[in-house]
């Protein structure tokens, strides 16, 4: 059974500060893996996903990347602003079919300070 | 463009009573996803419709729990004689077609159930 997990629970930074965020799972054998953010009393916004056969993915200030063989991705972001305070979620479907799936972390609650 | 919607936003209701949550995916989206988030839990699956196929199932967590679709549009997924262990926020989400390594779901701003 697929489990992820993601480190920190939470973070508290100042503005500007460049920041990572940290996700694992047990199951290697994905064919992708996504990270979201979800706001207060909100959905869930797809930030970056990144096939299997990818290393990384860019989108503005955020980049992630993604270790199958170690069982790791990474959430880069540059130059934190306010705005990007949120809980930062990564899910993978499990190893074979059924690749909709999705097993989640519990999140990383980012808060950024002015 | 319109992204997912659902409907109530919120709902609380008296155990033992049943709801129906309501979700509208993506206008051309066929696959629609439904996933419950609880207080302290992740995000889990809980039901999967692709097209004209038969939904998987799997991740109801009991026979209480039922979905349909209609038209291969909306969905409602059926809660009946509601407990207190069945509050949380309850997601829907629509992605465009199935494809291997293409499986970006959108998500709607999910129906908060209280079960008193």
């Amino acid at each position: 059974k697929q489990e992820v997990t993601q480190i920190p629970a939470a973070l508290s930074v100042p503005e500007g500060e460049n920041l990572v965020l940290n996700c694992s799972f047990t199951d290697s054998a994905i064919y992708n893996l996504q990270w979201f953010r979800q706001d207060p009393g909100k959905g869930l916004t797809s930030l970056l996903l990144i096939q299997s056969s990818q290393r990384e993915q860019t989108s503005g200030r955020l980049n992630a990347s993604l270790d199958k063989s170690s069982g790791r991705s990474t959430l880069y972001i540059a130059a934190s602003q306010p705005g990007d305070s949120a809980t930062y979620l990564c899910a993978v479907p499990p190893s074979g079919g059924s690749n909709y799936k999705l097993t989640f972390g519990k999140g990383t609650l980012l808060t950024v300070n002015p | 463009g319109a992204g997912v919607s659902q409907s109530p936003s919120n709902k609380v209701t008296e155990k033992g009573k049943d709801v129906e949550l309501r979700c509208d995916p993506i206008s051309g989206h066929t696959a629609l996803y439904w996933y419950r988030q609880s207080l302290g839990q992740g995000l889990e699956f809980l039901i999967y419709f692709q097209g004209n196929s038969a939904p998987d199932k799997s991740g109801l967590p009991s026979d209480r729990f039922s979905a349909e679709r209609t038209g291969g549009s909306v969905s409602t997924l059926t809660i009946q004689r509601t407990q207190q262990e069945d509050s949380a926020v309850y997601l829907c989400a629509s992605s465009p077609r199935r494809v291997a390594g293409e499986e970006t779901q959108y998500f709607g701003p999910g129906t908060r159930l209280l079960v008193l």
